[in-house]
């Protein structure tokens, strides 16, 4: 495996579901992050984990909860989420505090709240 | 935090066609970088360009950072060129800000 690699790359899931998506980077990077894209919409950062250091969009809504066991593992859990969530959910990694910080991107999770 | 604006937002080509996208930003930025995302969703990472001319075949970006601008130019345009080109700049805590985009369509 290279590079970063999510799953599931789709999901469906009703108001009343738990589920997680997970990111890992095979990169060595230092710093990794959860997007959201939603139609016609930027890129919306949620969260980074940076040199073990959590910084959150204050806006993110806590149905949406980050967890970084280790610099290349990312999961974001999600609970009673709300049909406005459906979005696709994108996972980065970086090397921070280097002359050249390079964003790395998954290739998404789409995500369908019913 | 950083305002990053690009233009145009959509951009309709006919294959061969030669076109120039804009990333405006607000404040100084020590990184910017350029995005290609296909129709499946995955970004791809173009240029790391905070300054100065880069250039990869048919593609090349240029920053003047000084007046806050980037451009990104796509020459002889081929079809697989379709989708949307983020700009995204770094603050100076390191955090990154991306641009609406530029929808390109690409037409044979």
């Amino acid at each position: 495996e290279t590079g970063v690699t999510q799953t599931p790359r789709h999901l469906v899931m009703g108001m009343t579901n738990k589920k997680s998506l997970k990111c890992e980077q095979h990169l060595g990077h230092n710093a990794m992050y959860w997007y959201k894209q939603s139609a016609k919409k930027p890129l919306e950062l949620m969260f980074v984990y940076s040199l073990e250091e959590r910084v959150e969009n204050n806006s993110v809504p806590s149905r949406f909860s980050p967890e970084c066991p280790n610099s290349s593992h990312l999961f974001l859990h999600l609970h009673t989420l709300q049909p406005e969530d459906s979005a696709l959910y994108l996972c980065a990694s970086s090397q921070e505090g280097t002359g050249a910080n390079v964003l790395t991107f998954g290739a998404g999770s789409r995500l369908t709240v019913l | 935090g950083i305002q990053v604006e690009q233009s145009p937002p959509d951009l309709i080509l006919q294959e061969g066609a030669n076109s120039t996208l804009r990333c405006n930003f607000s404040d100084s930025v020590n990184n910017l970088q350029w995005f290609h995302q296909n129709p499946w969703g995955q970004l791809i990472n173009l240029f790391y360009i905070p300054s100065g001319t880069k250039q990869n075949g048919r593609l090349s970006a240029t920053t003047v950072a000084t007046e806050r601008y980037s451009l990104l130019y796509i020459s002889s345009s081929q079809t697989t060129d379709s989708g949307v080109y983020f700009c995204a700049v770094a603050d100076s805590w390191g955090k990154f800000q991306f641009g609406a985009g530029t929808q390109v369509v690409v037409t044979p």
